[in-house]
C-alpha cells in the first residue's frame, strides 16, 4: 500500500525566487490537504484540495498557491520567497467521506537564504 | 487564546510509567479530534482519533474526550524509550462549518520516556 510522497525532500532558495512542492496521495486517497510547520511549532494549514479545486484554505497570502490533477496528486507553489518561508512543508492525503484520518507525507524542508 | 492548546510541557516520565498529554480547544464547533506522534527530523504519525465522548482504546493508547469541557487527553501506558517524541494534538471541525477539512493543531508536547 503505497503511502503519501512527496518531492523534494529537500530544497533551498534564494529570497524573491519561486517554489513548486509535490504530493501523491495514498492509494485510494482522493483529498490533498497542505501544512506549514516552523520549527518547534505545530503544523499550520495552508489549503486543502478535493476535486481539483481549493475547498478551504488557511491564514496564508496569495503567494502560495496550488493545484490538484486528475490522478490526485497536488502542487504547492510560493511565489517572491521571503525568509520567514523556511519551514517544513506537509502534504496530508484522506479520503472524502470515510473518515477524517489524515495521513502525512515524510514532507519538504525548504531552506530560504 | 490559541484554538488548540497542549500541557507545555517538556513532559518526562520513567519507562513503564503512564504518560499523561492533555489538550484543550476553544471552538465548540470541533467534531473529531486526532493525536499524532512526531519524532524529531520526521513528519507526524496518526496514532488515535477519536469523535464521541468518553474513552477509546488502541494497544497501550487511550485517548479520552470530554465535549462539555473541551478537553482531549492521550494516556500511554508501560511507556517506552521508542515513546519518545513529540505529540500533537489536532482538532477538527464539523462538516459544512468553516473549518471542516482543515486540522488546528497545538504546538505539540515533547515526551521523554528515561530507562
Amino acid at each position: 500500500d503505497a503511502g503519501v510522497t512527496q518531492s523534494p525532500t529537500h530544497l533551498i532558495k534564494t529570497r524573491g525566487q519561486q517554489v513548486t512542492l509535490r504530493c501523491s496521495p495514498k492509494s485510494g486517497h482522493d483529498t490533498v490537504s497542505w501544512y506549514q510547520q516552523a520549527l518547534g511549532q505545530g503544523p499550520q494549514f495552508i489549503f486543502q484540495y478535493y476535486e481539483e479545486e481549493e475547498r478551504q484554505r488557511g491564514n496564508f497570502p496569495d503567494r502560495f498557491s496550488g493545484h490538484q490533477f486528475p490522478n490526485y496528486s497536488s502542487e504547492l507553489n510560493v511565489n517572491a520567497l521571503l525568509l520567514g518561508d523556511s519551514a517544513l512543508y506537509l502534504c496530508a492525503s484522506s479520503l472524502e467521506g470515510w473518515g477524517d484520518e489524515q495521513y502525512f507525507g515524510p514532507g519538504t524542508r525548504l531552506t530560504v537564504t | 487564546q490559541k484554538e488548540v492548546e497542549q500541557n507545555s510541557g517538556p513532559l518526562s516520565v520513567p519507562e513503564g510509567a503512564i504518560a499523561s498529554l492533555n489538550c484543550t480547544y476553544s471552538d465548540r464547533g470541533s467534531q473529531s479530534f486526532f493525536w499524532y506522534r512526531q519524532y524529531s527530523g520526521k513528519s507526524p504519525e496518526l496514532i488515535m482519533f477519536i469523535y464521541s465522548n468518553g474513552d477509546k482504546e488502541d494497544g497501550r493508547f487511550t485517548a479520552q474526550l470530554n465535549k462539555a469541557s473541551q478537553y482531549v487527553s492521550l494516556l500511554i501506558r508501560d511507556s517506552q524509550p521508542s515513546d519518545s517524541a513529540t505529540y500533537l494534538c489536532a482538532a477538527r471541525g464539523n462538516a459544512g462549518g468553516t473549518s471542516y477539512g482543515k486540522l488546528t493543531f497545538g504546538q505539540g508536547t515533547i515526551l521523554t520516556v528515561h530507562p
